[in-house]
Parts: C-alpha cells; sequence; structure tokens
C-alpha cells in the first residue's frame, strides 16, 4: 500500500528566508506525486505535481519541488518566503492515473516578519 | 468560471439527524470524490464515483452515503451512524484518464458541528 511522510509538523521561518518542506512516501512504481497548500477554513489548492520526465517540477507562487527516486523523496522548497505563504501544506502519492491519493498529515508553515 | 462548489459553508446538526452536503462540478470532470480532514490526521476519502450512477467506499464510508445521479453533481449525506460527524468535508473533482490532466482539484470545504 502506498504512503506519505511529512516528517515536519511544524515549521517556522522568517519572512526571506528559504524554506524546504519534506515529503517522504512508500510506493512500488513510480508514483504520482502533488504538492496541495491550504489556507486557513478553506479548501485545497494545487502548487505542483510530477508525473513523469524532469525531476524537478516548477509550481505556482514560486514553489518547486524535486524528485528523487533513490531517496523516496519529493520535497518541496522556495527560496524567499513571504508572509502570504503562511499555510498548511500537503504531500500526496496518486496510484495508477492518480485517482485515488494518499495524503500526508501535513506540514503548517508560519512566517514571521 | 469554472469550479467546484460546496454548500453549506457552514453546517449544524443534532444528535440522531442526517444532514446532506452538496458538491457541484462544472468542469465537466468524470470523476468526483468526498474527503474528511480532521486536524492533525490529514484528508482520509469517505466515498468516491468515477461514473453516474456508480460510486466506491473509500477508507472511512461508514456512516456516510452518496449518490451520483448526475455528472456534476455528487451529494454527501451524513447520518445518524455517524458517531463523529464534526470536521471538515472537502469535495473533489478530476478528469478519469487524462495522463497529466489527470489532478484532483478541490472545493472550498463545509464545515459540519454537531450540537
Amino acid at each position: 500500500a502506498q504512503s506519505v511522510t511529512q516528517p515536519d509538523i511544524h515549521i517556522t521561518v522568517s519572512e526571506g528566508a528559504s524554506l524546504e518542506l519534506r515529503c517522504n512516501y512508500s510506493y512500488g512504481a513510480t508514483p504520482y506525486l502533488f504538492w496541495y497548500v491550504q489556507s486557513p477554513g478553506q479548501g485545497l489548492q494545487l502548487l505542483l505535481k510530477y508525473f513523469s520526465g524532469d525531476t524537478l517540477v516548477q509550481g505556482i507562487k514560486g514553489f518547486e519541488a524535486e524528485f528523487k527516486r533513490s531517496q523516496s523523496s519529493f520535497n518541496l522548497r522556495k527560496p524567499s518566503v513571504h508572509w502570504s505563504d503562511a499555510a498548511e501544506y500537503f504531500c500526496a502519492v496518486g496510484a495508477g492515473t492518480a485517482s485515488k491519493l494518499t495524503f500526508g498529515t501535513g506540514t503548517r508553515l508560519q512566517v514571521t516578519l | 468560471d469554472g469550479g467546484i462548489t460546496q454548500s453549506p459553508k457552514y453546517l449544524f446538526r443534532k444528535e440522531g439527524q442526517n444532514v446532506t452536503l452538496s458538491c457541484e462540478q462544472n468542469l465537466n470532470h468524470d470523476a468526483m470524490y468526498w474527503y474528511r480532514q480532521d486536524p492533525g490526521q490529514g484528508l482520509r476519502l469517505i466515498y468516491y464515483s468515477q461514473i453516474v450512477n456508480d460510486f466506491q467506499k473509500g477508507d472511512i464510508a461508514e456512516g456516510y452515503s452518496v449518490s451520483r445521479e448526475k455528472k456534476e453533481s455528487f451529494p454527501l449525506t451524513v447520518t445518524s451512524a455517524q458517531q463523529n460527524p464534526t470536521a471538515f468535508y472537502l469535495c473533489a473533482s478530476s478528469i478519469l484518464f487524462g495522463g497529466q490532466r489527470d489532478t484532483i482539484y478541490f472545493g472550498e470545504g463545509s464545515w459540519l458541528t454537531v450540537v
């Protein structure tokens, strides 16, 4: 069975600092991988996705993620965080056509000014 | 604009009552999903449907029911059998077989509180 681990429950960074959110997955074949962001009381917005090809994926809002098969990881990065990036971030892995996702438990990002 | 609309945003339920959460999408997506979100537990799949008049149980279907009479609509009923229904409910949809387009998109969610 597939699984996703986000080892950091809560991260605090200063505005302007770089960010890396960790995601490790378990899946028997090449996975479909996603990062979503959720503001309080809102739905989830897709940041980026990896299906195949280039292992460095660019997303919206200046985020990128790198798929590392050898480490079973799909970490999310941003070179300079803005106060508006404060939210909860979810990594997800999909099976087959990605019609059924398994989500991590999320990482809450706090940004200090 | 195309999207997924959930209603109501906030709903209060008395003990023993059934309540229905609405989900409508105008994206022409084949598949629709219901997730439940509890603090610290991520999202858990309740039900999903890949085609009209057909649906499958997810990981936590007990105490819930759904219907899929139209492609664009996938209402969720939280029955009195659901022991702990207070949660945030998210509806989602996706193209079923689309390669690069096979991504799940979410609505804005509905809060259900038992009073």
